[in-house]
């Protein structure tokens, strides 16, 4: 089945700083790929996926893109703010469109 | 902005009871789903349950769970029979049909067997 290798946290910013979340997966074919976003106390919410090779998601300023040939789908965000704290999870779908969860990476910015 | 409900936030129970988790999907999606994440450990799939079945299940769900949708509005997941290592936050999700990929967590219900 797919998995997902996403990079130890937590990353510690300040405000403004420049995130890069690396996320590597292996996967039979071509998933379709997520990133969700989960804030304190709060469920898991979708944060941007891309369905192709090359591919660019986005939304609320991260962006990541559909990497074929190194299998990866890093999320960015030029200036991270104290509300982005959170635990961010890389997800190839596991088919039916069921994302393959991995331990997610916690996110901590200082004002 | 409708939402995932869950109930309770925290179960604790004791070993061999049986205890049923709650969650009130999104009205108007079609598809439920069961997810549990042990804490340190990554988020797993369950179940997920579509028209009144189950639609795929991982190797986790066996014959100890099951899960219904009692009534228009709630669905549940049922285990029997508990044990120590099914303490874990359990997760409940849904979608709507033809968004099946951007599904709607709940924030979950912390399951504490002793």
């Amino acid at each position: 089945g797919n998995s997902v290798t996403q990079m130890e946290g937590p990353v510690t910013l300040s405000e403004e700083a420049f995130l890069t979340i690396n996320c590597t997966y292996t996967a039979t074919g071509y998933p379709s790929l997520f990133w969700y976003v989960q804030y304190p106390g709060e469920g898991l919410q979708l944060l941007l996926k891309a369905t192709k090779a090359d591919d660019k998601g986005s939304n609320k300023g991260f962006e990541a893109t559909y990497r074929k040939e190194t299998t990866s789908f890093h999320l960015e965000k030029g200036s991270v703010q104290v509300s982005d704290s959170a635990v961010y999870f890389c997800a190839p779908d596991g088919g039916s469109y069921i994302p393959t969860f991995g331990r997610g990476t916690s996110l901590i910015v200082h004002p | 902005e409708p939402e995932v409900t869950q109930t309770p936030s925290h179960q604790v129970t004791q070993m061999g009871q049986e205890v049923i988790l709650r969650c009130v999907p999104i009205s108007n999606h079609l598809y439920f789903y069961w997810y549990r994440q042990i804490l340190g450990q990554k988020v797993e799939f369950l179940v997920s349950f579509y028209n009144n079945e189950i639609s795929e299940k991982s190797e986790i769900f066996d014959d100890q769970f099951s899960v219904e949708r009692p009534d228009g509005s709630n669905f549940t997941l049922k285990i029997r029979s508990t044990k120590l290592e099914d303490s874990a936050m359990y997760f409940c999700a849904s979608s709507e049909f033809g968004q099946v990929y951007e599904q709607y967590f709940g924030p979950g219900t912390r399951l504490t067997v002793t």
